[in-house]
């Protein structure tokens, strides 16, 4: 597609709950980043997907949280057992993970999910 | 590790005026650093980068960054603001892991 798309674009749940949020990337790009935006503050990185190799998760604050990516397309961030804390607008963003830094760092973003849990 | 420290949390300015919104990192390794624009209710976009070379970069809308090795300082400056330019600013920093640190964001609030 023309960019990076998020799905839902808003997600209510109730505490104790599970969600999925989706992220499809940009066609062909490897490199799949989630970040998490708390109302108020700058982005805090979550996981990272390169390619074939193993995800990059020093980011999740909890045992929660997880993320899984089909290959090089979509991708899921999974909260389990929701709780307030985790009220945020959760964005994906993906590049071409090539190897120059230009390719290699310059993210594209998508809309974001927001998320709240009541 | 890197930090970001983006000291403004809001910045007002009248159209027309110049603005400067500040940045400031730490890091161990060598950096790349960027700023991303978010517009209310949208994805953040990237404004411009500084990967190597020249330490004044430009990007898109008129604004440009100046790299501060000695200040570890990236701060963005445009000349002239437009009401369009109200918006969320966000200095993000990337080291060898590629992911990025952002500051906190600097709200820009452009008034007549």
């Amino acid at each position: 597609g023309a960019g990076v798309s998020q799905s839902p674009s808003n997600k209510v749940t109730e505490k104790g709950k599970d969600v999925e949020l989706r992220c499809d990337p940009i066609s062909g790009h490897t490199a799949l980043y989630w970040y998490r935006q708390r109302l108020g503050q700058g982005l805090e990185f979550l996981i990272y997907f390169q390619g074939n190799s193993a995800p990059d998760k020093s980011g999740l604050p909890s045992d929660r949280f997880s993320a899984e990516r089909t290959g090089e397309s979509v991708s899921t961030l999974t909260i389990q057992r929701t709780q307030q804390e985790d009220s945020a607008v959760y964005l994906c963003a993906s590049s071409s993970g090539g190897s120059t830094p230009s390719t290699t760092y310059e993210q594209y973003f998508g809309p974001g999910t927001r998320l709240t849990v009541t | 590790a890197q930090s970001v420290t983006q000291l403004d949390s809001q910045v007002p300015v009248f159209e027309e005026a110049p603005v400067e919104l500040r940045c400031n990192y730490s890091s161990s390794v060598s950096v790349y650093l960027f700023w991303y624009v978010q517009y209310p209710n949208q994805g953040l976009q990237l404004l411009l980068k500084y990967l190597s070379g020249s330490t004044l970069v430009k990007g898109i809308n008129g604004f440009e960054a100046e790299f501060n090795k000695s200040q570890t300082s990236f701060h963005l400056r445009k000349p002239s603001v437009h009401i369009s330019d109200t918006a969320e600013y966000f200095c993000a920093v990337s080291g060898t892991a590629s992911k990025l640190t952002f500051g906190t964001g600097t709200r820009l609030q452009v008034t007549l």
